[in-house]
């Protein structure tokens, strides 16, 4: 069974930019969950996506959005970035399994 | 507030050694899980184990154990016969009760595990 894959891998951009990340969970997974990972604040949690719907949502202000598809594949996304947004973005995936979370390789956004 | 914690920013250990690596918990819930995972250099975050709050034996998996103590809300991380590829940082994360956090986890600030040859 594939894992779960993230793309792009690496991403630079500018202040004031959006940026749009994929992540595509393992086959038959329903649950998406996004986290930020920078040096200061460590493994931070988004947002969590389960059948199309946000259920969970960390606290990080508005310009951190997503989505999730029919297919479960989610989106994230963020507008006017910030230099702080600089971080390692990692996506897990999980069947809803309280003891399950598997996550992707990440992507490196940085913002210059 | 719910919190993991683990106190040992760096640690060293001689290969085939067992290491046992610390964290922390602080939650008012009755039922959670606590993970480990291993996060190598390239970035990706590799499941090591799982401990549900209810579970009376403690979690094994292969080198992998997690030593659960829930009266003294820890739950450490023992790596026995440590091999050079067990570089790494490591994370002790907890999932909060309730279905709706069944995607979140709370992560400490993580060891790094420097093996010695």
């Amino acid at each position: 069974k594939a894992g779960v894959t993230q793309t792009p891998r690496y991403l630079i951009k500018t202040r004031g930019q959006q940026v749009t990340l994929s992540c595509s969970p393992i086959s038959g997974h329903r649950s998406v969950s996004w986290y930020q990972q920078t040096p200061g604040q460590g493994l931070q949690f988004l947002f969590e996506y389960f059948s199309e719907t946000q259920r969970n949502k960390g606290n990080f202000p508005g310009r951190f959005s997503g989505r999730q598809f029919s297919n479960s594949r989610s989106e994230m996304n963020v507008s006017t970035l910030e230099l702080g947004d600089s971080a390692l973005y990692l996506c897990a995936s999980s069947s809803g399994k309280f003891y399950e979370q598997y996550f992707g390789p990440g992507t490196r956004l940085t913002v210059t | 507030a719910q919190k993991i914690t683990q106190t040992q920013p760096g640690m060293f250990v001689q290969e085939k050694e067992a290491v046992t690596l610390d964290c922390t918990y602080d939650t008012s819930d009755q039922s959670y899980g606590l993970f480990w995972y291993k996060q190598p250099s390239s970035g990706e975050m590799i499941f090591l184990i799982y401990q549900g709050s209810y579970d009376e034996q403690n979690a094994t998996e292969g080198r992998y154990s997690l030593n659960f103590q829930k009266a003294r809300k820890s739950a450490n991380l023992v790596i026995s016969a440590s091999q050079l590829g067990d570089s790494a940082m490591y994370f002790c994360a907890m999932r909060p009760s309730g279905s709706s956090n069944t995607g979140k986890l709370i992560f400490g600030q993580g060891t790094t595990l420097q093996v010695k040859p």
